[in-house]
């Protein structure tokens, strides 16, 4: 079966400490892999997707995640956390369906 | 300016009272979908669109009615609304299917009483 797992609920860091969110994923054909930002009070944006190639991806607002097929896993990563980053982030999968899965989410809690 | 738009932003009703929620986007998508957001369950969806007439199923559709008679707009219906479908609504919408990038409304909270 399909699914996304992100194993924090809640992450709570420092203005200007580094960031790795998890997630981990159950696909059976070629994954497609995305993470997408809810800032607080408003819809999803598109921070970053993996299809094929460097397995290493930027994304926007300074974000990378990095897919990993032997863990099954493709982790955001941000060197230094904006208070502004506050947020809650959604990893998701799809592929040869019509369907995108979304994983529970993460929220970031960022202290000054 | 791009965007999805969805009406009401809130909205608190009685169990039974058929509500409709308004979708709307102006980029000429091809796929819209509606998403519900829960505590703990993330985001799960109840219908999508590929494209003008053609609807279908998402994972959570039981209590939903969904038409796409215009490209621009897919309104979700519930029918005859109960508690359990208090949640945060999202609409989305995208170039050509869920693979590209979702362009979502900014949600619609919905309580039933």
């Amino acid at each position: 079966a399909q699914s996304v797992t992100q194993p924090d609920i809640h992450i709570t860091v420092s203005e200007g400490a580094s960031l790795e969110l998890r997630c981990n994923y159950s696909y059976g054909a070629t994954p497609y892999l995305f993470w997408y930002v809810q800032s607080p009070g408003q819809g999803l944006q598109l921070l970053l997707k993996y299809f094929s190639g460097d397995t290493l991806v930027q994304g926007i607002k300074g974000f990378e995640a990095e897919f990993k097929r032997s863990q099954s896993s493709f982790n955001l990563r941000k060197p230094s956390v904006h208070w502004s980053d506050a947020a809650e982030y959604f990893c998701a999968v799809g592929g040869n369906t019509d369907k995108l899965i979304f994983g529970t989410g993460t929220r970031l809690q960022v202290f000054p | 300016e791009a965007q999805v738009t969805q009406n009401p932003r809130y909205l608190i009703t009685v169990t039974g009272k058929k509500l409709t929620v308004t979708c709307s986007q102006n980029m000429n998508h091809e796929y819209m979908s509606w998403y519900r957001q829960d505590p703990g369950l993330g985001l799960r969806q109840i219908y999508y669109s590929m494209n003008v007439e053609v609807t279908d199923k998402g994972d959570v559709p039981e209590g939903y009615k969904v038409s796409r008679k215009e490209k621009r707009n897919f309104p979700l219906i519930l029918e005859s609304p109960s508690p359990n479908q208090t949640s945060l609504y999202f609409c989305a919408s995208s170039l050509q299917g869920p693979l590209h990038e979702q362009y979502f409304g900014p949600g619609t909270r919905l309580t039933v009483t």
